[in-house]
């Protein structure tokens, strides 16, 4: 069965300062990985992907992922924390052996503080 | 840009009666999910749907769960007889492909009293 983990629930960073959002996954075969953004009362939109190829993803609103296969990791990382990122991110692996279905991490919160 | 939607955004029922949930998937989509949310905990996978049939469903996604797509726009899931346990926000979601990006809609949160 595969599961994704992410370290720290709750993130605060500085406006300006270097945002790191941990995701750790395992799986059978070989992932396709995701980073989902929800702000307040919204639904989930994806931040970037990656499925094959090169292993540094970059998505929407300055955010990029590297994909680690030794160490089964995909962190999010924003060189510059902008008042508009504060949301709640969620990594996800995809089971690509079982209709598709997702299996998210349980989510990390972001504040940002001016 | 297209989008996913869902009705309503907000749902307070009685333990024991049947709730309905809606949602519209991008209209050029094949592949429709399910997946819930609790309070507190993660984000997990209900049902998969394609080509009018269920492709995957999870152990929550009991008999008490259907799910439908009654016309060429929407898709459903049914709780036939609700429990305190099923107060969760439900999320829809639609792909193109079955290995293609997931597209979420708003979410549908359900209060069981």
């Amino acid at each position: 069965a595969q599961s994704v983990t992410q370290l720290g629930s709750h993130v605060s960073v500085s406006e300006g300062a270097l945002v790191l959002l941990r995701c750790n996954y395992s799986s059978s075969v070989p992932p396709y990985l995701f980073w989902y953004v929800q702000y307040p009362n919204q639904g989930l939109q994806l931040l970037l992907k990656y499925t094959t190829g090169a292993t540094l993803v970059k998505g929407i609103n300055g955010f990029e992922a590297e994909f680690k296969k030794s160490e089964t990791s995909f962190h999010l990382t924003k060189p510059s924390a902008h008042m508009s990122d504060a949301a709640e991110y969620f990594c996800a692996v995809s089971d690509r052996a079982a209709g598709n279905k997702l299996t998210f991490g349980g989510g990390t919160r972001v504040l940002v503080k001016p | 840009e297209p989008e996913v939607t869902q009705t309503p955004s907000h749902q307070v029922t009685q333990m024991g009666q049947e709730v309905i949930l809606r949602c519209v998937p991008i209209s050029n989509h094949l592949y429709f999910y399910w997946y819930r949310q609790i309070l507190g905990q993660k984000v997990e996978f209900l049902v998969s749907f394609y080509n009018n049939e269920i492709s995957e469903k999870s152990e929550i996604f009991d008999d008490q769960f259907s799910v439908e797509r009654p016309d060429g726009s929407n898709f459903t899931l049914k709780i036939r007889s609700t429990k305190l346990e099923d107060s969760a926000m439900y999320f829809c979601a639609s792909s193109a492909g079955s290995l293609e990006t997931q597209y979420f809609g708003p979410g549908t949160r359900l209060l069981v009293l």
